[in-house]
């Protein structure tokens, strides 16, 4: 059984730039959500995708966008990047979408992205 | 708007001491609560879910709706519970998590 891969793990863009953060879902598992991890804070939940579609949004701009594929794999679109979007951004899988936080997310290691 | 709070940045412990790791929350709905832990160069894990009512590695967290309170407690720390430790609240139906800046815990030998 593999975990949640994210990639790249690091990476440097310039401001104003845009940028493209992959997830590969642990298998078995349809449902990846995506947190924003600014230092010193908790992860900030940005949205959810389960079937493809868009399942819940947090509080971030439309800049920020998604997108799931056939194999449950998701992509993390950051449009006009800002210094304030410095994070590490978590990709996280379970199960089902209605019952996701219950059983516990698999979170991966992460991708930081360093906006300069 | 939920919220959850974690007051204490830094937490220091003597290994065979008990710890409490506090958590408090603002929520009017029917929260459920969870403990997730990262250990040094880990990733995110979930330790335990308060709907569970279960003892992982010896911690266990009550839910208090009265304080609205989940501390996470155990009585005698070990040198390898040292982690950061993050509380969550998801709201009843909800599909998203809400975690609170989170508690680092340092066990001294």
């Amino acid at each position: 059984e593999t975990g949640v891969t994210q990639s790249p793990t690091h990476l440097i863009k310039t401001r104003g730039q845009q940028v493209t953060l992959r997830c590969s879902s642990q298998s078995g598992h349809n449902t990846v959500s995506w947190y924003q991890q600014a230092l010193g804070q908790g992860p900030q939940f940005i949205f959810q995708y389960y079937r493809e579609e868009e399942n819940g949004r947090g509080n971030f701009p439309p800049r920020f966008s998604g997108l799931q594929f056939p194999n449950y794999s998701s992509e993390l679109n950051v449009n006009a990047l800002e210094l304030d979007d410095s994070a590490l951004y978590l990709c996280a899988s379970s199960l089902r979408a209605g019952m996701a936080a219950n059983y516990g997310y698999t979170f991966g290691s992460g991708t930081r992205l360093t906006v300069v | 708007a939920q919220r959850v709070t974690q007051p204490e940045k830094l937490l220091s412990v003597f290994k065979g001491a008990p710890v409490e790791l506090k958590c408090n929350y603002s929520y009017s709905g029917s929260p459920e609560l969870f403990w997730y832990v990262q250990y040094s160069r880990q990733r995110l894990q979930l330790l335990l879910r308060h709907i569970s009512r279960e003892s992982i590695k010896g911690f266990t967290a009550d839910l208090n709706k009265g304080e609205t309170s989940f501390h996470l407690k155990k009585p005698f720390a070990q040198e390898e519970d040292s982690a950061m430790y993050y509380c969550a609240l998801k709201m009843g139906g909800g599909n998203k998590l809400t975690f609170g800046t989170g508690t680092q815990l340092k066990v001294e030998l």
